[in-house]
């Protein structure tokens, strides 16, 4: 079936523009995950959806990072005021009830 | 809290020769243990996993991997390896209380030499 699906696969903005990442997670999968992987911090966790609970947002590094699932399945990254260490490459994952997690091929976030 | 140590960074080896990727955790409460592999410019690939009953587990590839509790490692082995396994690899652990985010080692890049 259907792997994770994320979009776009690569994005070039300025510093300060807002970017917004788009992931679709393996139908009937109850929990999504973002992470970051960068060269200095290598793979942080940011933010999980499970089910209709509140999310868990312990791992976003500022406020002008925030998340949506929206109808339990497809979720949006928002980046706001986009800055030059908000570079990375930004993964998606879905799981059933929290188990293995299954990862989309990344966006690839460049900002100038 | 979780942490996941991949002791080494790079590992250089030849084809058709052995090899074992390294990975020690610490953890307070009872953990999965993942291996990821990352081909260039692409996501993460589940390469195998612990959760529980065999300590031995086998995954995709040929690779295979040991959970050892008393030493909190999930070493990872392949007998012979191929051009193609030149890929960057993760160890990971998550809580067994299903549901929270996976912690990464730092990744062990193998490069698989003619």
């Amino acid at each position: 079936g259907a792997g994770v699906s994320q979009s776009p696969s690569n994005k070039v903005t300025e510093k300060g523009k807002d970017v917004e990442l788009r992931c679709d997670p393996i139908s009937g999968h109850t929990a999504l995950y973002w992470y970051r992987q960068s060269l200095g911090q290598g793979l942080e966790f940011l933010i999980y959806f499970q089910g209709n609970s509140a999310p868990d947002k312990s791992g976003l590094p500022s406020d002008r990072f925030s998340a949506e699932r929206t109808g339990g399945s497809v979720s949006t990254l928002t980046i706001q005021r986009t800055q030059q260490e908000d570079s990375a490459v930004y993964l998606c994952a879905s799981s059933w009830r929290g188990n293995t997690q299954y990862f989309g091929p990344g966006t690839r976030l460049t900002v100038l | 809290a979780q942490s996941v140590t991949q002791l080494d960074s790079q590992v250089p080896v030849f084809e058709e020769a052995p090899v074992e990727l390294r990975c020690n955790y610490s953890s307070s409460v009872s953990v999965y243990l993942f291996w990821y592999v990352q081909y260039p410019n692409q996501g993460l690939q589940l390469l195998l996993k612990y959760l529980s009953g065999s300590t031995l587990v086998k995954g995709i590839n040929g690779f295979e991997a040991e959970f050892n509790k008393s030493q909190t490692s999930f070493h990872l082995r392949k007998p012979s390896v191929h051009i193609s396994d030149t890929a960057e690899y993760f160890c990971a652990v998550t809580p067994s209380d299903a549901g929270n985010m996976l912690t990464f080692g730092g990744g062990t890049r193998l490069m698989v030499k003619p």
